[in-house]
């Protein structure tokens, strides 16, 4: 079936360093992919998404690209700060499913 | 803004007594979720609703059952719970369409079983 494989965590860097959160996925025909941002006490909320190959999602500074050949859908941002200290889901919905497959997601600390 | 309200932000019961989990969206939404939230297995789904009194189990339904009343709420209910239901549930909505895939969550529910 469809999976989501994300880096494993914590991550934790300095405030302005450059980010990079890998996503890899397995699915069958063409899924759309997303990542999805928790603040502490907060529910999920999309950050970005992407729905076919070559597509760049963007937001807030982030960006990730939908990389068919590799199945990658990699999360970066150049220069992060202590407010961007979350976890981060990468997730996938195939053709016509309703629902998501979410990766194990990935908890990111910015210290100052 | 969309809003999807979680009935309570933590609750602690004992084994064997029956929860009622709440959710209410705001936003006319067709399809609602409940997922559970353990650390290292990410989100797994437990059930989803479609539609009023439709439902499809998830990844993970033992244990669990929903109910979809109306369209705006979605209950899931731990009929005898136990102390490995301890855990974070969330609740999210979307609607059908060209965003059938973009999911509004609540705040979550945090349970321990004791």
């Amino acid at each position: 079936g469809d999976s989501v494989t994300q880096m494993e965590g914590p991550v934790t860097l300095s405030e302005e360093a450059f980010l990079t959160i890998n996503c890899t996925y397995t699915a069958t025909g063409y899924p759309s992919l997303f990542w999805y941002v928790q603040y502490p006490g907060e529910g999920l909320q999309l950050l970005l998404k992407a729905t076919k190959a070559d597509d760049k999602g963007s937001n807030k500074g982030f960006e990730a690209t939908y990389r068919k050949e590799t199945t990658s859908f990699h999360l970066e941002k150049g220069s992060v700060q202590v407010s961007d200290s979350a976890v981060y889901f990468c997730a996938l919905s195939n053709q016509g499913a309703q629902k998501l497959v979410f990766g194990q997601g990935t908890r990111l600390t910015i210290n100052p | 803004d969309v809003k999807v309200t979680q009935s309570s932000r933590y609750l602690v019961k004992r084994t064997g007594e029956k929860v009622f989990l709440e959710c209410v969206q705001d936003m006319d939404h067709e399809n609602m979720f409940w997922y559970r939230q353990d650390p290292g297995l990410g989100l797994r789904l437990i059930y989803f609703s479609y539609d009023v009194k439709m439902k499809e189990k998830g990844d993970i339904p033992e244990g669990y059952s929903v109910s979809r009343e109306k369209k705006e709420r979605f209950s899931l209910i731990l009929e005898s719970a136990s102390t490995n239901q301890t855990s974070m549930y969330l609740c999210a909505s979307s609607p059908v369409g060209l965003a059938k895939n973009i999911q509004y969550f609540g705040a979550g529910t945090r349970l321990s079983v004791l």
